[in-house]
């Protein structure tokens, strides 16, 4: 079975200091990982997925398969990027395509 | 198409009354999914449909749950037998069929079992 950890609860940084949101899991497949971002009073929404490899509003994500991690890094933090990330798994070797979610991370940034 | 959609936003029901959800996804999307999710936590899986087919359910998913997708477009939740702990958020999801597809939440239906 897949699970999906976040050992931080609560990451609190001040503006402009480099963060990172930790994300470990567990699978035994080919996994593909994904970071949601829920800002304040706003639905559940992608922020970035480790296929497309992209840097989104200044975050990006490196998936290690030897440290099963996926830890989102951004090298200057903005008070708007203060909200709740969760990490997630998708098995891509399986058509069932079950999301499993992280507890989340609450990120806030400090002015 | 404003995106997936929830109704109700809000319920507050008391100790052993049925309630429903409703989900509404984006429109060309053929998968939907129910997850729930209590304070602190992330995301549950509950279960997902392909089109009408409910294709996988997870064991948090007693028998007092029942989902449907009839016709292949919107989506209901029913909890039969409310209990207190079943107090949480009800959130809808839904995508394309296509491997790494990305998940389009609503905003969800929040339960309040008093």
């Amino acid at each position: 079975a897949q699970r999906v950890t976040q050992p931080e609860k609560l990451l609190s940084v001040f503006k402009g200091a480099p963060v990172e949101l930790k994300c470990n899991y567990s699978y035994s497949g080919s996994p593909e990982l994904f970071w949601y971002v829920q800002y304040s009073r706003q639905r559940l929404q992608l922020l970035l997925r480790h296929i497309s490899r992209e840097s989104i509003k200044g975050f990006t994500a490196d998936l290690n398969k030897g440290e099963t991690s996926f830890h989102l890094k951004k090298p200057f933090a903005q008070e708007e990027d203060s909200a709740m990330y969760y990490c997630a798994l998708s098995p891509r070797d399986n058509y069932g395509q079950n999301f499993v979610f992280g507890p989340g991370t609450r990120l806030s940034v400090l002015p | 198409d404003t995106g997936v959609s929830q109704d109700p936003r809000h319920k507050i029901t008391k100790r052993g009354q049925n309630v429903t959800f409703r989900c509404d996804p984006i429109s060309e999307h053929n998968r939907l999914y129910w997850y729930r999710q209590t304070l602190g936590q992330g995301p549950e899986f509950l279960t997902y449909f392909q089109n009408e087919a409910q294709l996988e359910k997870s064991r948090l998913l007693s028998d007092r749950f029942s989902a449907e997708r009839p016709k292949g477009s919107f989506s209901t939740l029913e909890i039969q037998r409310t209990e207190q702990g079943d107090s949480a958020m009800y959130l809808c999801a839904s995508n394309q069929a296509v491997k790494g597809g990305e998940l389009f939440f609503g905003e969800g239906s929040r339960l309040t079992v008093l």
